[in-house]
């Protein structure tokens, strides 16, 4: 079974220029998360799908933010623009389940995001 | 609200000695509680999760983990450390209600020495 695929693996860009992360959760998978992981720190929740609905983007930044997933499946995060504080990783994951506190979630390699 | 406190950013073992790192946790409900693990450019992986069932959890590779509610405690164990352990670790708390939503600690880095 193939895990969570995210592209691209690396990313440099200079500021204030638009940026744009693609994640394939795992086949079935109805739930879909995006965190951002700063360096040295652990991942934090920037928004969760459930099908094609967001139903939590209270921690995404919606000035520079955005998120989509049309068709319940693949997502794009995108920021437009980039800023230099937005070097970090940023992680996908998927579960099966809507919710459920046992609940795993799956994550992808993440995408390394360099503001230069 | 839920949080969770890694004791320990460092951690340094020997090869084939114990394994130890720390993780406290806050919940006004009983939480489940997940251990993660991050190797270098690879994505997290579940190690064991406890979910009010046993309160000794065992995991892959090893590991295992023991929920202590009086001591708000989840801390991750091993008997005898590998050098393909060498990896970051992560404690992580889930809300009981609403979302379900993943609390990560900051992280362990654990280093295994030859």
């Amino acid at each position: 079974e193939a895990g969570v695929v995210q592209s691209p693996r690396y990313k440099i860009i200079e500021k204030k220029q638009p940026v744009a992360f693609w994640c394939n959760p795992i086949s079935g998978h109805n739930t879909l998360y995006w965190y951002l992981q700063n360096l040295g720190q652990g991942p934090e929740l920037l928004i969760r799908y459930e099908n094609e609905e967001a139903v939590d983007d209270s921690q995404l930044p919606k000035d520079r933010f955005s998120a989509e997933r049309l068709k319940g499946v693949d997502s794009t995060l995108k920021i437009q623009p980039a800023e230099l504080g937005d070097s970090a990783v940023y992680l996908c994951a998927s579960s099966s389940l809507a919710g459920g506190p046992g609940n795993e979630q799956f994550f992808g390699p993440g995408t390394r995001l360099t503001v230069l | 609200a839920q949080s969770v406190t890694q004791l320990d950013s460092h951690v340094s073992v020997s090869e084939g000695t114990p394994v130890l790192l720390r993780c406290n946790y806050s919940s006004s409900y009983s939480p489940s509680l997940f251990w993660y693990v991050q190797h270098p450019n690879k994505g997290l992986q579940l190690l064991l999760k406890y979910t009010s069932a046993a309160t000794l959890v065992k995991g892959i590779n090893g590991f295992e983990a023991e929920f202590k509610k009086s001591e708000t405690s989840f801390h991750l164990t091993k008997p005898s450390a590998h050098m393909s352990d060498a990896a970051e670790y992560f404690c992580v708390v889930s809300s009981t209600s609403g979302t379900y939503k993943y609390i990560f600690g900051t992280g362990t880095r654990l280093k295994v020495l030859a």
